[in-house]
């Protein structure tokens, strides 16, 4: 167990639609990254949050936005939302902002199936 | 094109062999790379972290290697087990507060 939390654990909807994704970082960390996984892309960087600000962004649909809590929680909202879209997303923690050297602690991700 | 390849794509050993799975990467400015291991289902874990200056990490029966100047990298298992069956993924940091980028991983089977 990372300490990671994620909820939903599975999430089914139809194209169109909207859904938010939640994250629970670990106790004391500061920065939370969101990640996608699909079949044929393997693991995708998102975004990243570092205390409450967005520190970093990889490939993010526009139709994709993300947010940290002061409680540091974050979520992910997906709209729109495209059969390709249908993936694991996982959600991941580490102690400070750089990507440096930080081990990054993963949570079980949320498996999403758009139909 | 900041790109990480991985070999081979799958392999299936005997349990209480060795492997050895490998990384390269296009990846620069080159800040670290990672190898993950990630069972079916979960979450990537990391087995190890390494800058441009080491060239070898263990942590227990794994041990990566690097070469910055060929931008090559090995995931080595030893006296593998059952337990090991999983993908391992190479992660390749870029710059110092840039995005990571993934290879799609090698799945490796260790059967009985």
């Amino acid at each position: 167990d990372s300490g990671v939390t994620q909820t939903p654990k599975h999430l089914i909807t139809a194209t169109g639609q909207r859904v938010t994704l939640r994250c629970s970082p670990r106790s004391g960390d500061l920065s939370v990254y969101w990640y996608q996984q699909s079949l044929d892309q393997g693991l995708q960087f998102l975004i990243q949050y570092y205390n409450g600000e967005e520190r970093a962004k990889g490939n993010i649909l526009e139709r994709f936005s993300a947010q940290q809590f002061p409680d540091l929680h974050s979520e992910l909202n997906l709209s729109s939302l495209e059969l390709g879209d249908s993936a694991l997303y996982f959600c991941a923690s580490s102690s400070h902002g750089g990507q440096g050297r930080e081990t990054q602690y993963f949570g079980p991700g949320t498996r999403l199936l758009v139909l | 094109k900041n790109q990480v390849e991985q070999s081979p794509q799958s392999l299936i050993i005997l349990e209480g062999k060795n492997c050895t799975l490998q990384c390269n990467y296009t990846v620069s400015p080159f800040s670290n790379l990672r190898w993950y291991k990630q069972d079916t289902g979960r979450g990537p874990v990391s087995l190890t972290i390494m800058t441009f200056s080491e060239n070898t990490k263990s942590n227990g029966r794994y041990t990566a290697t690097l070469d910055a100047d060929t931008k090559q990298s090995s995931l080595h298992i030893t006296a593998s087990q059952l337990s090991d069956s999983a993908s391992y993924i190479c992660v390749v940091s870029r710059g110092s507060q840039g995005n990571l980028i993934f290879g799609k991983g090698t799945k490796l089977s260790v059967k009985p």
